[in-house]
């Protein structure tokens, strides 16, 4: 089993829609969850960071983290073509290290 | 707002030379990264930087791989021999640590396309 599983897409939805897009890992040491958003040959750029489980909210996007599920959510509201992007889902442990697992990302566009 | 630069933006070489990626992490940062990026694969950790010395890496870093931080500000990631499947975008990263709780924050440079022919 892969440690972090992410379904790579395309998604591609109208403007104006709610996106919903998730994770799921076997690592139950993972407590930092983080989503990148990824252009195309650009690097990752962080949009959300949640610590355990939880909800976290930041603007028009919710970040979700379920760990007795093992899953992690991003919702992104009122979507825009600006959205269009790549969106990994990343996660690490604690420790002096905290290497980040990254999903491989799923592919995303929004339609005007 | 801060942010984590890198240079060269693309860097050509041919297979056998030695190539070194340029990192300027974020200034108050104190853990540094190295990430590879293969084309259309996933992002992979390579190495972990603290305290002038490697913390942790993966096993794709092997003897061909080395990094630096030679001076204050800059961090570098040396490959001694490339093969052709070095290819990839490599990324540098960069995190505090703080007692606000957002210590595992790791901010990513726009990469270097490095090209091995």
């Amino acid at each position: 089993q892969k440690e972090v599983e992410q379904d790579p897409g395309p998604l591609s939805v109208p403007e104006g829609a709610i996106v919903s897009l998730n994770c799921t890992y076997s690592n139950s040491a993972f407590q930092y969850f983080m989503w990148y958003r990824q252009y195309s040959r650009k690097g990752p750029e962080l949009l959300m960071y949640t610590y355990s489980s939880g909800n976290k909210e930041d603007g028009r996007f919710t970040a979700q983290v379920d760990k007795s599920s093992k899953y992690i959510s991003l919702f992104i509201r009122d979507s825009q073509p600006s959205d269009s992007a790549t969106y990994l889902c990343a996660m690490s442990s604690y420790s002096s290290a905290s290497k980040i697992i990254f999903g491989s990302g799923t592919r995303l566009s929004i339609r005007p | 707002e801060p942010e984590v630069t890198q240079t060269p933006s693309h860097q050509v070489t041919q297979m056998g030379q030695e190539v070194i990626l340029r990192c300027v992490p974020i200034s108050n940062h104190l853990y540094f990264y190295w990430y590879r990026q293969i084309l259309g694969q996933k992002v992979e950790f390579l190495v972990s930087f603290y305290n002038n010395e490697i913390s942790e890496k993966s096993e794709i870093f092997d003897d061909q791989f080395s990094v630096e931080r030679p001076d204050g500000s800059n961090f570098t990631l040396k490959i001694r021999s490339t093969k052709l499947e070095d290819s990839a975008m490599y990324f540098c990263a960069s995190r505090a640590f703080d007692s606000s709780g957002r210590e595992n924050e790791q901010f990513f440079g726009p990469g270097t396309r490095l090209t091995v022919l």
